[in-house]
């Protein structure tokens, strides 16, 4: 049982904006501003999308952006693109001085 | 380049340990933290443990409290998970990740170590 809760899949047409829920509690998100997201296809090792809540590293798309709302993080995606299709992982530093995982978003470009 | 190349996949059997490797090259080894995440086929992530290598200081998810060590060699850029008493549950996909200091996420990562562990 994962530590934070994402939806099992979103989906969306080529063009269209979709945004990954991640909740957790006030001991991990809500209580943090280290939340991160990551992009993972098949067979490949996870790559870094959002950090610290909202933070774009260089070289990662300005289609893909982060937020924070209480013990929910969010990351979006504008202009979804076939190339966007793949799994999305949010992540949090808790107060127990460890790092949580959601369960995993898969995207679907329609 | 800052690059994360860990060991090649094993197959152990049940009861017995495995110790994987992450050479890390470019950046300043001491600088970061590692940590160890696992994916079971078909899974999300897991984290397992991290280390300071600069304090030698480790720290573990409960989960595998006991059974995980995590360990580093300054000299030659290293980092090591080493986890015993493996039951099929352990088969998955290990990766090596660094962490930024004074932040909670990971820049680079390794390319991952499939560790099978047959039931």
């Amino acid at each position: 049982q994962s530590a934070l809760t994402q939806p099992a899949s979103v989906s969306g047409s080529p063009g269209q904006s979709i945004t990954i829920s991640c909740t957790g509690t006030s001991s991990d998100i809500g209580g943090y501003d280290y939340v991160s997201w990551y992009q993972q296809y098949p067979g490949k090792a996870p790559k870094l999308m959002i950090s610290e809540v909202s933070n774009r590293p260089s070289g990662v798309s300005n289609r893909f952006s982060g937020s924070k709302s209480g013990n929910t993080a969010s990351l979006t995606i504008s202009g979804l693109q076939a190339e966007d299709e793949a799994d999305y992982y949010c992540c949090s530093y808790t107060s127990s001085g460890t790092v949580g995982f959601g369960g995993g978003t898969k995207v679907t470009v329609l | 380049q800052v690059q994360l190349v860990q060991s090649g996949a094993e197959v152990k059997q049940p009861g017995s340990s495995v110790k994987v490797s992450c050479k890390v090259s470019g950046g300043t080894f001491s600088s970061y933290t590692f940590s160890w995440v696992r994916q079971a086929p078909g899974q999300g992530l897991e984290w397992m443990a991290r280390i300071i290598p600069i304090l030698d200081m480790s720290k573990y998810a409960q989960k595998f409290r006991g059974r995980v060590t995590v360990t580093a060699d300054k000299s030659t850029t290293t980092a090591y998970l080493e986890l015993s008493s493996l039951t099929s549950e352990d088969t998955a996909v290990y990766y090596c990740a660094r962490k930024v200091s004074g932040s909670y996420y990971f820049d680079y990562w390794g390319q991952g170590t499939l560790v099978t562990v047959p039931s």
